[in-house]
């Protein structure tokens, strides 16, 4: 069973420039939810999608934005990146059905903002 | 607030010492709790989970943890680490119907061999 797929892995963009980032969850979840991981603040709350609704988000500005697909992939956006947008960003998933709500994480994607 | 405080950032270890990691939540409402492992360049992996049932859980590679829920507290352990257990651990709690995860700030163990 192949697990959370994120793509690109890793990314090099300028400041000012936006920037979109792809996730294929786990065949059968419809629940995904991204993170922003950096070292100072951790790992951070961005989005929650459910059957293409957005169910929760985090507090980040309104440059952070995202989607989900009617066959559960995710993608979510950058806009005017800014040098602090540095991080990994996770993106995880979820069958909604379990009781235990676990996540399944991919293995991020690597942002960078020079 | 929703918080989750981790109190070991950094903890280095000999193989077959104990482990005890603390982890604190802040959370209205019934929680879900989590430690989630992640291995030097790999993804984030659950360890174990507490939804309800014996507070006591045990995980992959023989850690556990307790819940008490008097203290808000869910602490993971391990008798006896292995070099192999050198990872970033993360303490995570989420409520009822969301997927929200509130993280702690991870602790780096660093297990010497």
């Amino acid at each position: 069973k192949a697990g959370v797929t994120q793509t690109p892995r890793y990314l090099i963009k300028t400041r000012g420039q936006q920037v979109t980032l792809s996730c294929s969850p786990i065949s059968g979840h419809r629940s995904v939810s991204w993170y922003q991981q950096t070292p100072g603040q951790g790992l951070q709350f961005l989005f929650e999608y459910f059957s293409e609704t957005q169910r929760n988000k985090g507090n980040f500005p309104g440059r952070f934005s995202g989607r989900q697909f009617s066959n559960s992939r995710s993608e979510m956006n950058v806009s005017t990146l800014e040098l602090g947008d540095s991080a990994l960003y996770l993106c995880a998933s979820s069958r909604d059905r379990d009781r235990g709500r676990e996540a399944f994480f991919g293995q991020g994607t690597r942002l960078t903002v020079v | 607030a929703q918080s989750v405080s981790q109190h070991n950032h950094h903890v280095i270890l000999s193989e077959a010492a104990s482990l005890e990691l603390g982890c604190n939540y802040s959370y209205g409402g019934t929680v879900n709790l989590f430690w989630y492992v992640q291995y030097p360049g790999q993804h984030l992996q659950l360890l174990l989970k507490y939804f309800s049932g014996d507070p006591l859980v045990k995980g992959i590679k023989g850690f556990e943890a307790e819940f008490i829920k008097s203290k808000f507290s869910f602490n993971l352990r391990k008798p006896s680490v292995q070099w192999s257990d050198t990872a970033e651990y993360f303490c995570a709690v989420n409520g009822i119907g969301t997927y929200k995860y509130i993280f702690g700030t991870g602790t780096r163990l660093k297990v010497l061999a």
